[in-house]
């Protein structure tokens, strides 16, 4: 079956620090891959989507790339700020009918001033 | 703002207790889902409404009881909650039958069982 592994955290980082959250997935065939950022109090907002190999997903200064080869969707951003400070989500589905979305733990990133 | 809103954001509750939880989604689509979060924990599917049918019931126990009108409105019934059951209780939807299957979340209802 589906299932995605991402680093465990807390993370903690000072403003204007380089992000990385590293995410890997199990599939069949191709799924699609996302990225979803939990912030205090709130439900889940996808951040960013890739649909297919070496697609890059970007938003809000936050980019992945879809590695085929590594299984990999590894979050990245070059300078955090405080308003980062939040939960991030690994998520795949599919492929195919397969809508549902596995998520992976969630690492949460403290950025401090 | 999401499309998706959720009602009551918190809820505290005895054992004994009876109590709803709602969904509404505002984005035009076609499918819904509840998901637990507990602390430390992943999320957990737990109900899955595709054109207000149920394809999707990852054994829940039975004092949860989902309820989906009609493909805006989704429910979840709680009677004889443990305190385990205490999480974040969240709705999703999205629209199916599209290669990309993003879901869009609500804000989530906070419960606690007491």
């Amino acid at each position: 079956g589906n299932s995605v592994t991402q680093m465990e955290g807390p993370v903690t980082l000072s403003e204007e620090a380089f992000l990385t959250i590293n995410c890997t997935y199990t599939a069949t065939g191709y799924p699609s891959l996302f990225w979803y950022v939990q912030y205090p109090g709130e439900g889940l907002q996808l951040l960013l989507k890739a649909t297919k190999a070496d697609d890059k997903g970007s938003n809000k200064g936050f980019e992945a790339t879809y590695r085929k080869e590594t299984t990999s969707f590894h979050l990245e951003k070059g300078s955090v700020q405080v308003s980062d400070s939040a939960v991030y989500f690994c998520a795949l589905s599919g492929p195919w009918d397969d809508y549902k979305l596995s998520f992976g733990a969630g690492t949460t990133v403290t950025v401090r001033a | 703002e999401t499309g998706v809103t959720q009602t009551p954001r918190h809820l505290v509750m005895g054992m004994t207790n009876k109590k709803s939880l709602k969904c509404e989604q505002h984005l035009g689509h076609n499918a819904m889902y509840w998901y637990k979060q507990s602390a430390k924990k992943p999320l957990e599917l737990m109900f899955v409404y595709n054109f207000k049918e149920q394809t999707e019931n990852n054994s829940v126990p039975s004092r949860f009881s989902p309820e989906c009108p009609n493909s805006s409105h989704l429910f979840l019934h709680l009677h004889t909650l443990q305190p385990e059951d205490s999480a974040l209780y969240l709705c999703a939807s999205s629209q199916e039958g599209r290669d990309l299957h993003e879901q869009y979340f609500g804000p989530g209802t906070r419960l606690t069982v007491t």
